[in-house]
Order: structure tokens, then C-alpha cells, then sequence
């Protein structure tokens, strides 16, 4: 168990519809990361919060956004989903925001647009 | 645009060989980390190295980064079934954007 929270695990829904995913961070972790994973694209990184701040972002979407909030859980919000959309979204939490620290992720959240 | 590769890309070989996979990168990264991940959970953080030459074992499962800081690879002895998985490297060379390799995709028979 790694300590980070992912809600919901699965969902399911259509093209246009708009979906939160929830992350609970390791207690004591400041930093939030966000990753879509799919079969075709590999692991590839959303974007990073630390401390209620976004501090990188990565391929995200315009279509996508992201917070952090005082309690330091986050949620990536998901809008006018496509059918591409289809993918594992992983959260990640670290301590700081020092690149050699490591991350602890989540189980993930398993998004079927249909 | 920094990337990192990964070869092979699937192995499949029987349990008590040895096997090696690799990490390459044109970019220097001011760590690499190590992660397992098996099917329907999360990468699990097997390493973090940071200085160039370094040689870091976990039990039957060696890592080493390279000289100039742009490679590293995890070689596994007397592999089990237990290792089944996806391992993937990942590094932070400059900013904090996070970088994952596509992974190498490991079945050992039994």
C-alpha cells in the first residue's frame, strides 16, 4: 500500500461529458503529480503540485485542469472527453519537489469513454 | 524535447536466467529512478541514482547509471516469476517536468 488514494477506481462515460478524478496524497507529502497512461503513449506526465501551487506541467490538455487543494488532496477535472481520452490516470506524491526524491503512486483511476 | 528510451521493449525468458534491460537518454538527468509496475496497480519505486558510475543492488536486481549521467540499466540474476512486470525508467533533467520511458515488458516462465 503506498499510501496515495485514487477515487474512483473505474468510470465510465460518454464523449462531451466532463469527470473529477481524486487523488489523496501519502500523509506528509506536499507534492502532487498527475499521469495518463494508455497503451499507445506510455507513462507520460500531466502535471505537478506542490504545496497548493502548480509547479510543472507537462502534455496536459487544454481540455484538462488540475488543483491542489489546502488539505493537499488534489482533483484533475476532465472536460469535453473524447473517445482518446480512454486511459489509467495515475496520481503520485512526494515529499518535496526535488527530482531525486521518489514517488509513491496511486492504484489509479480507469476511464472508459464510450 | 528530452527523452528516454528503453530496450527491449518485451522479454520473455525462463526463470533462473539472467537479464539485462536498458535506459538511454542523448540528455543528461540529474537522477534516474527505477520503477516496477504490475498489471491493474501503480509503478512501485524500486531505485533512485544519482551520481554518475553508481551501483546500486536490491537483492538479485543491480542498477547502474552511467559515467556521463545520460544512461543507466537494471540487470536482474536468476530471474523468478515474481519479477513478472513492467519496469520503466524515469527522470528530471532540467525544470521538474517528470519523464517516463515507454518501459520493458518482463515475463519470466516458471
Amino acid at each position: 500500500d503506498s499510501g496515495v488514494t485514487q477515487t474512483p477506481k473505474h468510470l465510465i462515460t460518454a464523449t462531451g461529458q466532463r469527470v473529477t478524478l481524486r487523488c489523496s496524497p501519502r500523509s506528509g507529502d506536499l507534492s502532487v503529480y498527475w499521469y495518463q497512461q494508455s497503451l499507445d503513449q506510455g507513462l507520460q506526465f500531466l502535471i505537478q503540485y506542490y504545496n497548493g501551487e502548480e509547479r510543472a506541467k507537462g502534455n496536459i490538455l487544454e481540455r484538462f485542469s488540475a488543483q491542489q487543494f489546502p488539505d493537499l488532496h488534489s482533483e484533475l477535472n476532465l472536460s469535453s472527453l473524447e473517445l482518446g481520452d480512454s486511459a489509467l490516470y495515475f496520481c503520485a506524491s512526494s515529499v518535496g519537489w526535488a527530482s531525486n526524491q521518489p514517488q509513491h503512486f496511486g492504484d489509479g483511476t480507469r476511464l472508459s469513454i464510450l | 524535447t528530452q527523452l528516454l528510451e528503453q530496450s527491449p521493449q518485451f522479454l520473455s525468458i525462463q526463470e533462473g536466467e539472467n537479464l539485462t534491460v536498458y535506459c538511454n537518454s542523448s540528455s543528461v538527468f540529474s537522477s534516474l529512478q527505477w520503477y516496477r509496475q504490475e498489471p491493474g496497480e501503480g509503478p512501485v519505486l524500486l531505485v533512485t541514482v544519482v551520481t554518475g558510475g553508481e551501483v546500486k543492488k536490491l537483492k538479485r536486481l543491480t542498477f547502474q547509471f552511467g559515467d556521463a549521467r545520460k544512461d543507466s540499466s537494471l540487470h536482474i540474476t536468476a530471474a523468478q516469476p515474481g519479477d513478472t512486470g513492467l519496469y520503466l525508467c524515469a527522470g528530471r533533467a532540467g525544470g521538474f517536468k517528470t519523464i517516463f520511458g515507454a518501459g520493458t515488458r518482463l515475463f519470466v516462465k516458471a
